[in-house]
């Protein structure tokens, strides 16, 4: 089955204990990204991978890191959690940067 | 910068009686896409559309790409209470990636 699967689901933290959560599709894609959604903001961008070893920032990616050494993953890296970080992130893969877009079921982090 | 605006950002509904949301961009998008995510889900692609002036339908939703393709709009007809969620667009405004628009949250009164 096509999937993009994330873990953790559901994860709470206290502020600046590194978390990674991580990202996997088995699609083939080349286009991966992570969005975070926060109420009345939508899905903002936080990064995203053109493809293996290219990652670029989105429109939020202070606080964050990635790396795409694979092609089928992709995790998020929070160095150093803040509570302003508390927000429920999805992954996304597509083929090509502009197509459809599979999403995760969400990482929802809490951070204290 | 590069902006895809939605509105509205609530949409409450009688069972049954009809909904839009309107979709808008600064810029020229090669395409549109539209997903819909139910409460405490995620966004699920619902259709893409190219070319300038399309109009597609699936069942009850009706999507339209304006002519400069610079606006999009669904439309919901007799609403149901399985179309409960939010509503999002998203365009590519330059080659990169895709841009989401604030999404709309409907919510239906049974």
């Amino acid at each position: 089955e096509a999937q993009v699967t994330q873990n953790p689901r559901y994860l709470i933290t206290v502020t600046g204990k590194k978390l990674t959560v991580t990202c996997s599709q088995n699609m083939n894609h080349e286009y991966m990204s992570w969005y975070r959604q926060d109420p009345g903001l939508g899905l903002r961008q936080i990064y995203y991978s053109m493809n293996v070893e290219v990652t670029d920032k989105g429109d939020v990616p202070e606080g964050y890191k990635v790396s795409r050494k694979e092609k089928r993953n992709f995790p998020l890296i929070l160095e150093s959690p803040s509570p302003n970080q508390t927000s429920l992130y999805f992954c996304a893969s597509s083929l090509f940067n502009t197509g459809e877009l599979f999403f995760g079921e969400g990482s929802r982090l809490t951070v204290l | 910068g590069q902006q895809v605006m939605q509105i509205p950002q609530y949409q409450h509904v009688q069972e049954g009686e009809d909904f839009t949301t309107y979709c808008n961009s600064s810029t020229t998008l090669s395409n549109i896409q539209w997903y819909k995510q139910r409460p405490g889900g995620h966004p699920v692609f619902l259709i893409q559309l190219v070319k300038s002036g399309e109009v597609k339908k699936q069942k009850r939703l009706t999507f339209q790409f304006g002519e400069a393709k610079k606006n999009s709009s669904l439309h919901i007809t007799a609403t149901q209470t399985t179309d409960v969620g939010t509503y999002f667009c998203a365009g590519p405004p330059g080659a990169q990636k895709l841009v989401f628009g604030q999404g709309t949250r409907l919510t239906i009164n049974p």
